[in-house]
């Protein structure tokens, strides 16, 4: 499959440990923000959202910080598993624009 | 599956040409955006239309077009393609304008300009 990006930030985690990925964001007055998570040939897939009103929001095996002063956004996953392997994106929004600004990606590895 | 289908799935073509690449959204889905993903630049937006009408414009080039027809599909033309035009192309959908909500992705076309 195509590659996403050769010179991407890479996590290493070892299977069933957990994962934080972390994204540093642009624009102090977005105020919704996604998690993508995009493998290989495939096209980017929601993964969890939250709104600039929340600081924390937790899906099944995910969850997603939100720092605002910081301007911080990070996300947990438990205990990882080989499918999780991908490139994650958080992308930002504000309401009155329907561009989504994309981060440039980490690249999650998980070893057995 | 996102539900987005994006056709074709490959493309290959020389300098100079013009291609049409194919979006249909999510049923239900008035939004239609497009985006490009090249190695060296990540995912960068470049046309956003709902219900038929252009929205929201973003790093576009004058040779890059689309349009949002009755039926909601979308296409995105390229025209005097450049070797730097080479990358992923993705539509997105998502149901509402005028609410920020979540834009689901399709699988991508793959475009090599050779």
């Amino acid at each position: 499959g195509e590659s996403v990006g050769l010179h991407l930030p890479t996590l290493s985690v070892q299977e069933g440990d957990n994962s934080i990925i972390n994204c540093a964001y642009s624009n102090s007055a977005s105020d919704y923000f996604i998690w993508y998570k995009q493998e290989s040939g495939k096209g980017p897939q929601f993964i969890i959202d939250i709104r600039s009103n929340m600081d924390k929001r937790q899906g099944q095996r995910v969850t997603v910080l939100l720092n605002k002063t910081v301007k911080h956004l990070s996300l947990q996953i438990a205990a990882t598993q080989p499918g999780d392997s991908a490139v994650y994106f958080c992308a930002e929004l504000m309401d009155s624009s329907y561009k989504l600004i994309f981060g440039s990606g980490t690249r999650l590895l998980v070893r057995p | 599956d996102s539900g987005v289908t994006q056709t074709p799935k490959h493309l290959i073509t020389a300098t100079g040409q013009r291609v049409t690449l194919r979006c249909s959204p999510r049923s239900g889905d008035l939004s239609v955006y497009w985006y490009q993903q090249s190695l060296d630049q990540g995912l960068q937006f470049l046309i956003h239309y709902y219900n038929g009408e252009e929205r929201a414009k973003g790093n576009i080039l004058e040779r890059f077009s689309a349009q949002q027809f009755p039926d909601l599909h979308s296409e995105l033309n390229l025209s005097s393609l450049e070797l730097g035009d080479s990358a992923l192309y993705f539509c997105a959908s998502s149901p509402d304008r005028v609410r920020a909500d979540t834009q689901y992705f399709g699988p991508g076309t793959r475009l090599t300009v050779l």
